[in-house]
């Protein structure tokens, strides 16, 4: 299994240009998150998911939008980047909720200019 | 609503000596607890949870954590540490009652091993 991947695994933007960031994993999980990274911050959770075809809002969800079309894979968009933007940004599933464990991907770091 | 919050942000230790990483809690409702770690330019991997079984928590690498419900505290201790301790840790706090989906981490304390 390869777990949790994310793609790319780097980016740098303009201010105002747009990208997807693709998570997805194998190992048929139904719940899924977006957290973003950074310095003295920790991880801050941005979407996720409960299953497919459902999304919810986390603590920081402006700026970014998510779909999850396909129960492996949860989208993480941005329509307009800014320079706020720039972090770290780490995918995770588990099977369900409370107990389990969240299992995470390597992460993208993305720059916007 | 649920909070966490780590003392020290960088703590060091000696090789060999005890690691003590501090974790407290918030939380309205009985909480789920765990610890993760950050590997360099890696993501998170789960150390040890507790989920309301026994309040001494073993977990992986030789780590263990005590929930204290009176101190509302859940550090993360190391008999013994090891160079390849040296990573960021992180404190995460979930409620478990039904619908509580989110997990809330603290801003993490960087552990460094002095040779």
């Amino acid at each position: 299994n390869a777990g949790v991947t994310q793609t790319p695994k780097f980016r740098v933007l303009k201010t105002g240009q747009s990208m997807t960031l693709l998570c997805a994993q194998d190992m048929n999980h139904e719940y899924m998150y977006w957290y973003r990274q950074d310095p003295g911050m920790g991880l801050r959770l941005i979407h996720y998911s409960v299953g497919e075809g459902t999304t919810a809002k986390g603590e920081v969800p402006d700026g970014y939008n998510v779909s999850r079309l396909k129960k492996q894979n949860f989208l993480l968009g941005l329509e307009s980047a800014a320079p706020s933007q720039t972090s770290v940004y780490f995918c995770a599933s588990s099977y369900t909720r409370s107990t389990d464990t969240q299992y995470f991907g390597p992460g993208t770091r993305l720059t916007v200019l | 609503a649920q909070s966490v919050t780590q003392l020290g942000s960088h703590v060091s230790v000696s090789e060999g000596a005890l690691v003590l990483l501090r974790c407290n809690y918030s939380s309205s409702v009985p909480p789920y607890l765990f610890w993760y770690v950050q590997y360099p330019n890696q993501g998170l991997q789960l150390l040890l949870k507790y989920t309301s079984a026994a309040t001494l928590v073993k977990g992986i690498n030789g780590f263990e954590a005590e929930f204290k419900k009176s101190e509302t505290s859940f550090h993360l201790t190391k008999p013994s540490a090891h160079m390849s301790d040296a990573a960021e840790y992180f404190c995460a706090v979930r409620g478990s009652n039904f619908g509580n989906e989110k997990l809330t981490f603290g801003t993490g304390t960087r552990l460094t091993i002095i040779p």
